[in-house]
């Protein structure tokens, strides 16, 4: 089993609904995760990052966690065509020596 | 020019050759590392390095090596080449904050 757990997708949504993505973690010592965004053929990007249990917002996206859960979620609000690549979900903490440990990644596919 | 910069970009190679994949960057980092992407499977840790004479094996580190020669520049080695090395490899380079990784564009191996 990974450390890090997410459904592999694709995931399709209608222009202008919302999003979900999920990702589990089984390391409870991981104290830090991250989205990144990939889009086809290009690199990881970050878009956000969340440490403390609840949510945390940046414009259209809001990032969810639940350490009892070991389970953390990004919600995509108002989702466009632009929003279509891979987000990888990444755990990380001090048990990770500093590394990241990234999930499989769930392909999003929004549609117009 | 990108801040973190790979070479090759694009490599066919055949079994049991060696062959290097170079990373460089200009962002000042001490932290590098490289990553392997491969389909329904994310990113996966091959090596780390948190400064010149610090190396750490990641998830996946049997068959590579690696040389961080100097702050700025990381390689990856494939002593003898086999075909499950077939992949897309990133560098990347971190400040040891809050987890943001800055990914260079990628190296794609063809092992055949």
């Amino acid at each position: 089993q990974k450390e890090v757990e997410q459904n592999s997708g694709p995931l399709s949504v209608p222009e202008g609904a919302i999003a979900s993505l999920n990702c589990t973690y089984s390391d409870r010592g991981s104290q830090s995760f991250f989205w990144y965004r990939q889009y086809s053929g290009k690199s990881p990007e970050l878009i956000m990052f969340i440490y403390s249990n609840g949510d945390k917002e940046d414009g259209r996206f809001t990032a969810q966690l639940n350490k009892a859960s070991q389970y953390v979620s990004l919600l995509i609000r108002d989702s466009q065509p632009s929003d279509s690549a891979t987000y990888l979900c990444a755990g990380g903490g001090y048990n990770q020596g500093g590394k990241l440990i990234f999930g499989q990644g769930t392909e999003l596919s929004v549609k117009p | 020019d990108a801040d973190v910069t790979q070479t090759p970009r694009n490599r066919i190679t055949k079994t049991g050759k060696r062959i290097m994949l170079e990373c460089s960057q200009t962002k000042g980092h001490d932290r590098m590392y490289w990553y392997r992407q491969d389909p329904g499977l994310g990113l996966r840790l091959i090596y780390y390095s948190f400064d010149v004479k610090d190396i750490n094996k990641g998830e996946i580190s049997d068959g590579y090596s690696v040389s961080r020669q100097a702050q700025a520049k990381f390689s990856l080695s494939l002593e003898s080449a086999i075909p499950n090395q077939t992949a897309l490899y990133f560098c990347a380079t971190s400040d040891g904050g809050p987890g943001e990784l800055f990914f260079g564009e990628g190296s794609r191996l063809t092992v055949l």
